[in-house]
């Protein structure tokens, strides 16, 4: 298995563009999960997937930031309008039963100037 | 509810010297914990995990660790440390019961090894 796949590795944009990250969990895992990464805030988790059907989405930090999950083999964060406090590492990680801990991708390191 | 206290933010250690990242737990129900490594601008790795069998539990890269219910203690442990195990360690608690399978991380430990 290839692991959590998630695209692109490093993103730069300009402040008030849309910005897409990706993500592919494992096969069979039925929970996804998003998370960012900032020295300031540490890890923090966004959003949710069970069953493609997102469960919490309360760290979401605002109305910007958007995700979706349309098969059990794709998810995407978006955030629309970029601002340059957006800037983090963002992380998709999966897991199949509680016991087994989670999978992360190697993360993206989303930069807006 | 669930939560999880990594006690110390940072340990620095000598190489070849014994390393101890503390870490305690609250949990409703019977927990699974996990320690997970992330090494400088890489992922998040499991290191190793505890869920209800043995109470010292093995992990990669000769780290392991011991679930004590009765301190609620899940530290991680390794006799000798090397300069490759410089890197941030989370400890996390996940309860089947609760959360609807959300873990609850820690904030983390940055564990800096000195030559």
């Amino acid at each position: 298995d290839a692991g959590v796949i998630q695209s692109p590795r490093h993103e730069v944009t300009e402040m008030g563009q849309e910005v897409t990250l990706r993500c592919k969990p494992i096969s069979g895992h039925d929970y996804l999960f998003w998370y960012r990464q900032t020295m300031m805030r540490g890890l923090e988790l966004l959003i949710y997937f069970n069953n493609n059907v997102p469960i919490d989405d309360s760290g979401m930090p605002e109305d910007r930031f958007s995700a979706k999950m349309p098969n059990a083999s794709f998810s995407t964060l978006k955030i629309q309008p970029s601002e340059p406090r957006d800037s983090a590492v963002y992380f998709c990680a999966s897991r199949g039963l509680i016991n087994y801990g989670y999978t992360f991708g190697s993360g993206t390191r989303l930069t807006v100037v | 509810a669930q939560s999880v206290t990594q006690l110390d933010s940072h340990v620095s250690v000598s190489e070849g010297t014994p390393v101890l990242l503390r870490c305690n737990y609250s949990s409703s129900y019977s927990p699974s914990l996990f320690w997970y490594v992330q090494h400088p601008n890489k992922g998040l790795q499991l290191l190793l995990k505890y869920t209800s069998a043995a109470t010292l539990v093995k992990g990669i890269n000769g780290f392991e660790a011991e679930f004590k219910k009765s301190e609620t203690s899940f530290h991680l442990t390794k006799p000798s440390a090397h300069m490759s195990d410089a890197a941030e360690y989370f400890c996390v608690v996940s309860s089947a019961n609760t959360n609807a399978g959300k873990s609850t991380f820690g904030d983390g430990t940055t564990l800096t090894v000195k030559p």
